[in-house]
């Protein structure tokens, strides 16, 4: 079957660099995308990744590494606004596209 | 500026009731997707229209639920009859990706079915 593991939890202080990890199993990988979603609101995207290495967007970056099934967010500059639940998504082509989202790690940033 | 708009933002019915949920996706998007969000089985990909056409539909219960885009400005997600199971927030996002990847999602219909 499709999976995909994200930590349930972090915290990190105003200021300081935290990293979500995400690590799949899946068959048809294609992409790797972010989103942020605070408590109410939508799912707001922050960054795709389809081919290795890094993408850089403002105080925000996404790694992936197709061989070891896994990526990561890292975010710098810590601000309590950036308290949120962050999710992994990755796209699928298994003779159609589909997308599957990880449960989300929920980010506490305290001051 | 562009979003994605969806209608109504809140809806409480009884169970055995008709739902149309819509959807205005951006403009110049042609990819529009469905998701469910729940505690318990977070965001679930109900179906997804390119151009138009539906090309997935697996995650939706078919003898329930119905998608639908008559046109390239709107998008329906149908529920009929309605379950107190079905109360959930659903999400319309739209993008120009073909995988999926780099949607953006309207601010979703918070359904109560009672």
């Amino acid at each position: 079957g499709q999976s995909l593991e994200q930590p349930s939890e972090v915290t990190a202080v105003e200021g300081a660099i935290v990293q979500i990890n995400c690590t799949y199993q899946t068959s048809g990988f294609y992409g790797l995308s972010w989103y942020q979603q605070h408590d109410g609101g939508a799912p707001t995207f922050l960054s795709y990744n389809g081919l290795d290495g890094l993408e850089e967007t403002g105080r925000f970056s996404s790694f992936l590494s197709r061989s070891d099934s896994y990526g990561y967010l890292l975010l710098q500059e810590l601000q309590m606004k950036d308290s949120a639940s962050y999710f992994c998504a990755v796209s699928l082509n298994t003779g159609g596209f589909k997308t599957i989202f990880g449960a989300g790690t929920r980010l506490f940033v305290k001051a | 500026d562009a979003r994605v708009t969806q209608t109504p933002r809140h809806k409480v019915t009884e169970m055995g009731q008709e739902v149309t949920m819509r959807c205005q996706p951006i403009l110049g998007h042609n990819t529009v997707f469905w998701y469910r969000q729940t505690m318990m089985q977070g965001l679930e990909l109900l179906a997804y229209f390119r151009n138009r056409a539906p090309l997935d539909d697996s995650g939706m219960p078919k003898d329930r639920f119905s998608a639908e885009m008559p046109d390239a400005t709107l998008a329906t997600l149908k529920i009929q009859p309605s379950e107190p199971r079905d109360s959930a927030v659903y999400f319309c996002a739209s993008g120009n990706r073909q995988d999926g990847g780099e949607a953006f999602f309207g601010q979703g219909t918070r359904l109560t079915v009672v």
